[in-house]
């Protein structure tokens, strides 16, 4: 069965420390990977892609890549509005346009 | 605004109770999906249309759960005689079909669930 795997469940960080953010999947035959962000009390909001292990994608202060066996996503120099859940999310299924599984999500904080 | 609506934004009710939910997509996204999202949880998926047509159902849509989607436009989302498990926030997402790669699904604000 297919697993998507977050670490850490919780992170916080002061304003300008970099970090990265995990997420370990388990899935046969890997569609795409997503990661979104979310805020309280409202929907994902989409930031990223990856298709294929070596990809990279940059939206301001995040980056993130995929490996074989999992994504990371670096935020450099964070701000405190970049404080959110992030969640990730794998493409499941023999066609596209099928579910996501997602993963449980890192809350960040980040402090001023 | 050109983003995945939904309505109503809150919603309580009563235990046994029957709700619906409705879910605009994107205009031209042929792909509408119901996801479910517990506090401190991941969305979970419930449900997948192309056009009018529902392609998919997750274990978890149970008999008193049912989706449709008339004419391949606005989603509804019924739940008849609600339980307190129920409570939740339902999330929907619409997608374009692309040929070759998994396209990405984007979320509407969601509707949140509390059956007491």
């Amino acid at each position: 069965e297919d697993q998507v795997t977050q670490s850490p469940e919780a992170l916080r960080l002061q304003e300008g420390e970099s970090s990265s953010l995990n997420c370990s999947y388990t899935v046969s035959g890997l569609r795409g990977l997503f990661w979104y962000r979310q805020d309280p009390g409202k929907g994902p909001e989409f930031l990223f892609t990856l298709y294929s292990a070596g990809e990279e994608k940059e939206k301001e202060r995040l980056k993130a890549t995929l490996t074989k066996k999992e994504s990371f996503l670096h935020i450099t120099a964070p701000k405190p509005e970049d404080s959110a859940t992030y969640l990730c999310a794998v493409a499941q299924g023999e066609t596209s346009g099928s579910r996501l599984t997602f993963g449980e999500g890192t809350q960040l904080t980040v402090n001023p | 605004d050109t983003g995945v609506s939904q309505n109503p934004r809150h919603k309580i009710t009563k235990r046994g109770q029957n709700v619906t939910f409705r879910c605009d997509p994107i205009s031209e996204h042929n792909r509408l999906y119901w996801y479910r999202q517990t506090l401190g949880q991941g969305p979970e998926f419930l449900t997948y249309f192309q056009n009018e047509a529902q392609l998919e159902k997750s274990r978890l849509l149970s008999d008193r759960f049912s989706a449709e989607r008339p004419k391949g436009s606005f989603s509804t989302l019924e739940i008849q005689r609600t339980e307190q498990g129920d409570s939740a926030m339902y999330l929907c997402a619409s997608s374009p079909r692309f040929r070759y790669h998994q396209e990405t699904q984007y979320f509407g604000p969601g509707t949140r669930l509390l059956v007491l």
